[in-house]
């Protein structure tokens, strides 16, 4: 049973620019929940997508989105990067119910420059 | 305040020896869910186990077991028969309220270094 994929595994990107991170979850999972970990503040989560709607939003702005496609797959989107959104980004998978756990993938490293 | 508290800054444990992981958690849902993950230095998340409120006993998992206290609103994980391999980061996380409000609160983290 294949895992969470997340892609890609490592990005370099220069402040201004824009960035789009890929997260496959399990098969049969319906959510989508996506995190964001760096030294300083931890991990935090960002949104939860469940069959292609977002569920709920953590406490970033704007400039952070995501979507969530037919087949679970889902994007997210972070626009005039900044040298603060270094980070590694986590995708977690789950059946979406509460008594359901989360997957996670393995991270994309961003670093901005 | 904290939802989830974790103030070991660092532990050592020898190889085959039973490692304690402190976590501590503020909610005031009856129905919340406690996670245990371990991450090494790759960075992926790895589920080591979960606690829900309503659990009448302790969750165990392998060599991993938690130490539910409800009324102290603590929970502890135990490593037992520790190995090399269990050397990562681990950090305690909860989720509090089915449905719109599904997400996981992380605690800082605990380094946790297994000597042969």
């Amino acid at each position: 049973k294949a895992g969470v994929t997340q892609t890609p595994r490592y990005l370099i990107k220069t402040r201004g620019q824009q960035v789009t991170l890929s997260c496959s979850p399990i098969s049969g999972h319906r959510s989508v929940s996506w995190y964001q970990q760096t030294p300083g503040q931890g991990l935090q989560f960002l949104f939860e997508y469940f069959s292609e709607t977002q569920r709920n939003k953590g406490n970033f702005p704007g400039r952070f989105s995501g979507r969530q496609f037919s087949n679970s797959r889902s994007e997210m989107n972070v626009s005039t990067l900044e040298l603060g959104d270094s980070a590694l980004y986590l995708c977690a998978s789950s059946l979406g119910g509460f008594s359901y756990g989360y997957t996670f993938g393995s991270g994309t490293r961003l670093t901005v420059v | 305040a904290q939802k989830i508290t974790q103030t070991q800054p660092g532990m050592f444990v020898q190889e085959k020896e039973a490692v304690t992981l402190d976590c501590t958690y503020d909610t005031s849902d009856p129905s919340y869910g406690l996670f245990w993950y371990k991450q090494p230095s790759s960075g992926e998340m790895i589920f080591l186990i979960y606690q829900g409120s309503y659990d009448q006993q302790n969750a165990t998992e392998g060599r991993y077991s938690l130490n539910f206290q409800k009324a102290r609103k603590s929970a502890n994980l135990v490593i037992s028969a520790s190995q090399l391999g269990d050397s990562a980061m681990y950090f305690c996380a909860m989720r509090e309220t089915p449905g719109a409000n599904s997400k996981l609160t992380f605690g800082k983290g605990i380094t946790l270094s297994v000597r042969p």
